[in-house]
């Protein structure tokens, strides 16, 4: 099958604290992992994505790392604000010339002031 | 650039009758797709496209049309809406083959 999973579904971090989303996928071909940031009523944002040749990418605040061979990467948010607050999709590439993405189903994230 | 554009913002629509929701970019993407999201679910791929002309299905394309005249455009058709289609409606446009912009999104419910 085509899945990916997230753990866990909501996580509460206090302020300045670290957060650490992880997806599992299922399909060893594929290939691109990227991470969506969605504020309530707004509309999914890319953040941060990684390919299967490179094991972990830094953004500022934020991180990704991939695993291909455990079949799991992991968001990292450092040193967590408010703003941080959402809801973050991962999802991996599948199908014929990984022309498509399967989404996980989402983990809340809330940081607490 | 405006992005992606995507009207209406919220639709009501009785079972039965059909509708089409529009799609637009103006950053001359060769990729557009059109997702729904529902409750606990993710988002999944109704229809996308790589290019003019050149359509294909998602993971829930049933109950949905597309076409692809032009780069800029890719409206979505429900051809005779149902409950089950109630949901928010998200189209993606890229450069390189998988959704990198969304639009705002149309919030349609179906009675």
């Amino acid at each position: 099958g085509e899945n990916v999973e997230q753990h866990p579904s909501t996580l509460s971090v206090q302020e300045g604290d670290s957060a650490v989303i992880k997806c599992t996928y299922s399909d060893s071909a594929s290939n691109y992992f990227p991470w969506y940031k969605q504020e309530l009523g707004k509309r999914p944002q890319l953040i941060i994505d990684i390919r299967s040749n490179v094991g972990e990418k830094k953004d500022q605040r934020i991180a990704v790392t991939l695993n291909k061979t455990a079949k799991h990467f992991s968001l990292h948010i450092t040193e967590t604000q408010p703003e941080d607050s959402a809801v973050y999709f991962c999802a991996a590439s599948i199908g014929e010339g990984n022309n498509r993405l399967a989404f996980g189903k989402g983990n809340q994230v809330v940081v607490i002031p | 650039n405006a992005g992606v554009t995507q009207t209406p913002k919220f639709q009501v629509l009785k079972t039965g009758q059909s509708m089409t929701l529009q799609c637009a970019q103006d950053m001359n993407h060769e990729y557009m797709s059109w997702y729904r999201q529902d409750p606990g679910m993710g988002l999944r791929l109704i229809h996308y496209s790589v290019g003019a002309g050149i359509t294909d299905q998602g993971e829930v394309p049933n109950g949905y049309n597309v076409s692809r005249s032009t780069t800029e455009d890719f409206p979505l058709r429900l051809l005779s809406a149902a409950p089950s289609q109630t949901s928010v409606y998200f189209c993606a446009s890229s450069t390189a083959g998988l959704p990198q912009y969304f639009g705002p999104g149309t919030r349609l419910t179906v009675t």
